[in-house]
């Protein structure tokens, strides 16, 4: 079963502006994680925010981690056309339940497309 | 340079012919994953293994094999392939399994698969 839920679904902005998706979530979590994939390839790492974070920078990545909420946000500030991708969150809930030993899981993400 | 390889990249085959992706990483990585990703449902973990000789079902594990005999590769068998199999795979890998400290899981650049 998806553990993350991304939103929105799609998301279209121009170059300069910026751009945030959030990530919602059902059960306790070691960490999560946000991963980029440019169309029909493999998935690319971007930040990994532990649960007793609240923040975390990247560059032009702001990540937000709400675990009262079970939520999270990802902010990419002064979007490029290079941009534009596909995000998924990923939930690590190993060893908070008996059943996610090993696993990752993923939502079914945003895809953002960032017009010149 | 430091990769997870999948062979073939696409593959279209009929209904039964069995048939193996293979996946194999080079960062002396104990934990691997096999993900299917299909439109709407993000992606959806297959099989894991936590090292050599140590596999386990992810969520959706029905129709599939997996072995883990070489600490780098981990390949991914349909026996007897049918069209809902038709998707993109995505062979992962990170150093250890997640938990509290969290781990970066590494992609490759998937595996297009149609079951005719």
């Amino acid at each position: 079963s998806q553990q993350g839920e991304e939103d929105p679904q799609a998301l279209s902005i121009q170059e300069g502006e910026n751009a945030t998706m959030n990530c919602s979530y059902k059960t306790s979590i070691n960490n999560l994680q946000w991963y980029r994939q440019n169309s029909g390839r493999g998935l690319v790492h971007l930040i990994l925010i532990r649960s007793n974070e609240r923040e975390k920078h990247s560059g032009r990545l702001r990540v937000t981690l709400d675990t009262s909420k079970k939520s999270s946000s990802l902010l990419i500030t002064a979007s490029r056309a290079a941009d534009t991708a596909s995000y998924f969150c990923a939930t690590d809930a190993s060893w908070a339940t008996t059943d996610s030993w090993g696993k990752l899981q993923f939502g079914a993400g945003t895809q953002v497309v960032v017009t010149p | 340079e430091a990769q997870v390889t999948q062979n073939p990249r696409y593959l279209i085959t009929v209904t039964g012919k069995k048939l193996t992706v293979t996946c194999s990483q080079n960062m002396n990585h104990e934990y691997m994953s096999w993900y299917r990703q299909d439109p709407g449902l993000g992606l959806r973990q297959i099989y894991y293994s936590m090292n050599v000789e140590v596999t386990d079902k992810g969520d959706v594990p029905e129709g599939y094999k997996v072995s883990r005999k070489e600490k780098r590769n981990f390949p991914l068998i349909l026996e007897s392939p049918s069209p809902n199999q038709t998707s993109l795979y995505f062979c992962a890998s990170s150093f250890r399994a997640g938990g509290p400290l969290g781990e970066t899981q590494y992609f490759g650049p998937g595996t297009r698969l149609l079951v005719l």
